[in-house]
Parts: structure tokens; sequence; C-alpha cells
């Protein structure tokens, strides 16, 4: 089975700080990558995705991220952050095939402090 | 832009009753989802639907647990015999095609006690 681990739980940064958010996962065969972000009283949101092709992915909000396959590695970047990127981010993963579930890391609150 | 709507958004019961969740899928998606988060806790998957049959279920999804899609548009999620560890979000989700992005909605927050 696949399993998700995000390494912060909790990350401070000021506004216009950098950010690496850290995310492995754990499956021997092929998978699909996620990025979801909950803002607070909001629902979870697709941030950004790694299907195949270029393993550098752009989402939305000037994140991205980089799939880095001999790491079993997705991790999560944006080079100035802001005030409104205070959320909580989910890593997740999805076996490639048919009708498969998505398993969830356990989430890394960030609060941008202005 | 289309979404996955969820009611109620919150619901609150006593231990025993039975709950009825109930989401509104994007009107074209084939699969449906039901996830569920503990507060505190992670997203965990309860079960997949596809073609009017569960597709997979995991070990939290016990005989307590049933889904339906009862008409073209709804999909529910019925716990018969709420116990007092039911309380949670729980998320609906679905998409278009088994190799898309999930889409999920708000969620409903069900409190037994």
């Amino acid at each position: 089975a696949q399993s998700v681990s995000q390494h912060n739980h909790h990350v401070i940064l000021s506004e216009a700080a950098s950010l690496e958010l850290g995310c492995n996962y754990s499956y021997g065969g092929t998978v699909n990558l996620f990025w979801y972000v909950q803002y607070p009283g909001q629902h979870l949101q697709l941030l950004l995705k790694y299907f195949s092709g270029d393993p550098l992915v752009k989402g939305i909000k000037g994140f991205e991220a980089e799939f880095i396959k001999s790491k079993f590695s997705f991790n999560l970047r944006k080079p100035s952050v802001q005030w409104s990127d205070t959320a909580e981010y989910f890593c997740a993963v999805m076996k490639t095939g048919g009708y498969q579930k998505v398993t969830f890391g356990t989430g890394t609150k960030l609060q941008v402090i202005p | 832009e289309p979404e996955v709507t969820q009611t109620p958004s919150h619901q609150v019961t006593q231990m025993g009753q039975e709950v009825i969740l109930r989401c509104v899928p994007i009107s074209n998606h084939l699969y449906f989802y039901w996830y569920r988060q503990i507060l505190g806790q992670k997203v965990e998957f309860l079960v997949s639907f596809y073609n009017n049959e569960i597709s997979e279920k995991s070990e939290i999804f016990d005989d307590q647990f049933s889904v339906e899609r009862p008409d073209g548009s709804n999909f529910t999620l019925k716990i018969r015999s709420t116990k007092l560890e039911d309380s949670a979000m729980y998320f609906c989700a679905s998409t278009e095609g088994a190799y898309n992005e999930q889409f999920f909605g708000p969620g409903t927050r069900l409190t037994v006690l």
C-alpha cells in the first residue's frame, strides 16, 4: 500500500520568505502526485499535480513542485510567500490505473506573518 | 466553475442514530469517493464508487457504512448506527475519469454525541 509522509507539521514564515515543504511517498509502482491546499474554513483545492512528463510542475498562485523519482519525493516550493498563503497543505499520491484512491499525508500548517 | 457540493455542512446526531450525508458531484463525472478527516488527523479514504457499485473500500468502511447513487445527481453516504468515533469531517470527491485529479466538496462536519 502507498503512504505519504510530510516532514513539517507547522511552518511559520514571514512574508516574502521562500517556502519549501517536504513530501516523500512510498510505493514501488507508477504514481500520480498532488498537492492540495485547504484555506481556513474552505475545502480542499488542487494546487498542482504530476501525472507524467516534465518533473517540475507549476501550479496556481506561484507554487511549483519537483518530482524526484529516485528520492520518492515531491517537494512544494514558492519563492516568496504572502500572508494569503496561510493554509494547510497536503501532499497526496495516487497509484496509476482505474478508480484509484488518493492517499494523503498528514498535512503541513503554514502560517505567514505579515 | 462547476464544483462538488455537500449537505448538510454540519450534522449533529446522537450515538446509535442513522445519518445520511449527501453529495452532488460535478455533473459529467463518473467516479465518486468518500473520505473522512478526524480532527487533527489526516484525510483518509473510505470508499470509491463507479458504475453503480463499490470499486474499493478501506478497512474503515465496515458494515455500518453504505453508499448509494439514488438518482442521476446525488451520491450519499449512510452510517447506520453512529459511534462517537465517527465524528469527523466527511469529504465527497468526484473525477471525470480514473486518470484525472479528484475534485473535493466542502465537507460535512459530523458530530456524534
